[in-house]
């Protein structure tokens, strides 16, 4: 149980262009989501907390027009890296909170690079 | 910021069992102790987690100091597959609380 999946799990795409991320709570339903970016070597940095039907919240620092996150339905979380750049090359996580016990799971993560 | 500090790497022997310190000075008291690993390139993965007593599963065991200020994850017979980033958070459990990752332990087993 307790499965989180991500789609696509890599994406190439030119600079520019929008990309978006899937992540999903397969076998529970998740309130609350939350996505990371982690660069090469570096330790994984919270973007944003994701909540169903309202507004995501960003950290300090993540631009909120630019990192688009949807959380339509409690299994089922977006973000979409909008005029994508070769600096937001990253490797992007999300987790779902199960809202039964409020453990999180990861999922395994998508590996965007910008072109 | 985190509120734990790790040593960045270790190294253990196969077979041997890996003892990963965190030091989590300025814990409150309604926050518990998680620990997570990720494997290159892979989300992370729960371990275990606790609040002040001593707890074990099938995957490892987590011992608290009886302060609170510090607490040990045992792998009793590390094998190459627990070759991984291992993450040690504090967070306050059964809400929404989220995780800040720190640094980390890079922990490298060898045959």
């Amino acid at each position: 149980g307790a499965v989180v999946s991500q789609h696509p799990s890599w994406v190439i795409c030119k600079s520019g262009t929008s990309v978006k991320i899937e992540c999903r709570s397969l076998d529970f339903q998740a309130t609350t989501m939350f996505w990371y970016r982690q660069f090469p070597k570096q330790s994984l940095m919270l973007m944003a907390t994701s909540n169903e039907g309202s507004k995501a919240t960003y950290e300090q620092g993540v631009e909120k027009d630019k990192f688009l996150i949807n959380h339509a339905s409690l299994t089922l979380s977006t973000l979409t890296v909008t005029s994508a750049h070769p600096e937001d090359s990253s490797f992007y996580i999300c987790s779902a909170q199960d809202r039964a016990d409020y453990e999180q799971y990861f999922g395994p993560g998508t590996r965007l690079t910008v072109t | 910021d985190a509120k734990t500090t790790q040593p960045p790497s270790m190294d253990c022997a196969e077979g041997r069992a890996a003892n990963l310190p965190c030091n989590h000075s300025t814990i409150s008291g309604n926050e518990y102790v998680y620990w997570y690993r990720q494997i290159h390139s892979q989300g992370p993965q729960y371990i275990i987690h606790g609040l002040k007593n001593n707890e074990t599963n099938e995957m490892a065991s987590l011992i608290i100091t009886e302060d609170r200020k510090s607490s040990t994850l045992i792998l009793p017979h590390a094998t190459l597959r627990d070759t991984a980033v291992y993450y040690c958070i504090v967070r306050v459990a059964y809400n929404t609380d989220k995780l800040i990752f720190g640094t980390g332990t890079r922990l490298q087993v060898f045959p």
